[in-house]
C-alpha cells in the first residue's frame, strides 16, 4: 500500500525552464511534507518541507506547493539548472509521533543543458 | 562537522546468511533511523531508535533488527538473507528525531544477496 505517490518516474526539461514534480498521499493523518534530492552513490539530502497549516513554501529557487483538499503537492523549480538533475523522493509524516517519514518512489529529474 | 557514516559499503552474502550493518550519525545527534531503499518501491521505514530505544517500526518481519548504543551509534541486522533483501539501506540521524527535525542522511550500504 504506497500511501505516498509519485507517478512519474522521470522527467526531462531544459536548462532555464520550470520543472514540476508532483506527489499525491492517501493518508489523511499526514500533516508535515518534504522533498529530498538524492544524487547517485549519496544519501538523499534535505530540500524544502511544508507543514499541512500552509499551502506554499519557498526557499531560493525551490518552492513547494500542498493542496489538502486533493491530497496533492507539487515542488516547482525556477530556474532549472543542470545540477538539479537528480532524484526527486516526496515524503510525508504525522507530526503527532516521532520521525516515521513515508517516502515516495521518487522521480528522476534531467535537465537538460 | 563529519556527516553520517555507513560501513561497509558494499557488501555480497548468500541467501540463508546473516548481515549487520553499521551506522555512526553526526556528532549530536541522538535519532537514527533506517530506510531499505529498492527500484520501484522507493525508501521504506525500518525502524527508529533514540537513546537506545526503538520508538518506532516500519512494516518489516522480524528478521529485521536494529539496535543503538549509549553513543547513538546503531546496528541493523537481517537474518536468514532472502533474495529481495538485495537493496540500498540508508541510515539518517537527526537531533532528536521530532518530525521537524531534518534528517541527514548516509551514503547508504548496498546489500547483494545471491
Amino acid at each position: 500500500d504506497q500511501q505516498v505517490k509519485q507517478n512519474s518516474p522521470s522527467l526531462s526539461v531544459q536548462e532555464g525552464r520550470i520543472s514540476i514534480l508532483n506527489c499525491d498521499y492517501t493518508n489523511s493523518m499526514f500533516d508535515y511534507f518534504l522533498w529530498y534530492k538524492k544524487y547517485p552513490a549519496e544519501g538523499p539530502t534535505f530540500l524544502i518541507s511544508i507543514s499541512s497549516i500552509k499551502d506554499k513554501n519557498e526557499d531560493g529557487r525551490f518552492t513547494v506547493f500542498l493542496n489538502k483538499s486533493a491530497k496533492h503537492l507539487s515542488l516547482h523549480i525556477v530556474p532549472s539548472q543542470p545540477g538539479d538533475s537528480a532524484v526527486y523522493f516526496c515524503a510525508a509524516s504525522n507530526s503527532g509521533g516521532y520521525q516515521k517519514v513515508t517516502f515516495g518512489t521518487g522521480t528522476k529529474l534531467q535537465v537538460i543543458p | 562537522k563529519a556527516g553520517v557514516t555507513q560501513t561497509p559499503r558494499y557488501l555480497i552474502k548468500t541467501r540463508g546468511q546473516q548481515v549487520t550493518l553499521s551506522c555512526s550519525p553526526i556528532s549530536g545527534h541522538r535519532s537514527v533511523s533506517w530506510y531499505q531503499q529498492t527500484p520501484g518501491q522507493g525508501l521504506q521505514f525500518l525502524f527508529e531508535y533514540f537513546s537506545e530505544t526503538q520508538r518506532n517500526k516500519g512494516n518489516f518481519p522480524g528478521r529485521f533488527s536494529g539496535r543503538q548504543f549509549s553513543n547513538s551509534r546503531s546496528e541493523m541486522n537481517v537474518s536468514t538473507l532472502e533474495l529481495g533483501d538485495s537493496a540500498l539501506y540508508l541510515c539518517a540521524s537527526s537531533l532528536e528525531g521530532q518530525t521537524f527535525n531534518e534528517q541527514f542522511f548516509g551514503p547508504g550500504t548496498r546489500l547483494t544477496v545471491l
